[in-house]
């Protein structure tokens, strides 16, 4: 696609439920992260895709997060057991060579009650 | 010390104005330089990037990089209401493939 699509825009869950969060980055686009950005904070790392390498994880907060990417295309988040402090807006991003910096997604605002 | 740090502001300017974005950072490792633009209730946007020291020019925006002080900046000239937002610095540190943010400073240009 023409740029990185999210989805869904917005996702109510209640406590306790898994949620899973998707990503489509800009085809060709070899590398692929997610970010947290929480209100009022900057935007956290979590994970890193880059071709067939294992990815880094080394910033999910918990277990509970997990990522996956398959074909080297398409991510999924998913979040198990949400607790209310994973409320935030999740972005992902694409990257074809990494010195030109990123492309955002529009992001999925993740509302826990 | 946080990696990238940014004044959170607000900063504000009147119309016209020369709006100056500061930012610095830890890793004297890092490589290249980002400046990124966030309207309210929206995802970044890149507007500007610079790897070596001095100046790079785009329309109204400048980038400044200064690696020995570890400081790289964002000049807006002839400031319009419309570029008010957050605005982020983003390094590459000396690990090389990832992004780290500033938090980001919420500029506000008045008409």
């Amino acid at each position: 696609g023409a740029g990185v699509s999210q989805s869904p825009s917005n996702k109510v869950t209640e406590k306790g439920k898994d949620v899973e969060l998707r990503c489509d980055p800009i085809s060709g686009h070899t590398a692929l992260y997610w970010y947290r950005q929480s209100l009022g904070q900057g935007l956290e790392f979590l994970i890193y895709f880059q071709g067939n390498s294992a990815p880094d994880k080394s910033g999910l907060p918990s277990d509970r997060f997990s990522a996956e990417r398959t074909g080297g295309s398409v991510s999924t988040l998913t979040i198990q057991r949400t607790q209310q402090e994973d409320s935030a807006v999740y972005l992902c991003a694409s990257s074809l060579v990494l010195n030109y910096g990123y492309t955002f997604g529009s992001g999925t605002r993740l509302t826990v009650v | 010390q946080k990696e990238v740090e940014q004044n959170s502001g607000p900063l504000s300017v009147p119309e016209g104005a020369i709006a100056s974005l500061n930012c610095t950072y830890s890793d004297r490792g890092s490589q290249s330089f980002f400046w990124y633009r966030q309207y309210s209730g929206k995802s970044p946007e890149l507007i500007m990037f610079i790897y070596s020291n001095g100046d790079k020019e785009d329309g109204r925006f400048t980038a400044q990089l200064n690696k020995a002080s570890q400081y790289v900046s964002l000049l807006i000239r002839d400031s319009q209401p419309s570029d008010s937002a957050t605005y982020l610095c983003a390094v590459v540190g000396g690990s090389n493939y990832k992004l780290t943010f500033g938090k980001g400073t919420l500029l506000t240009v008045n008409p």
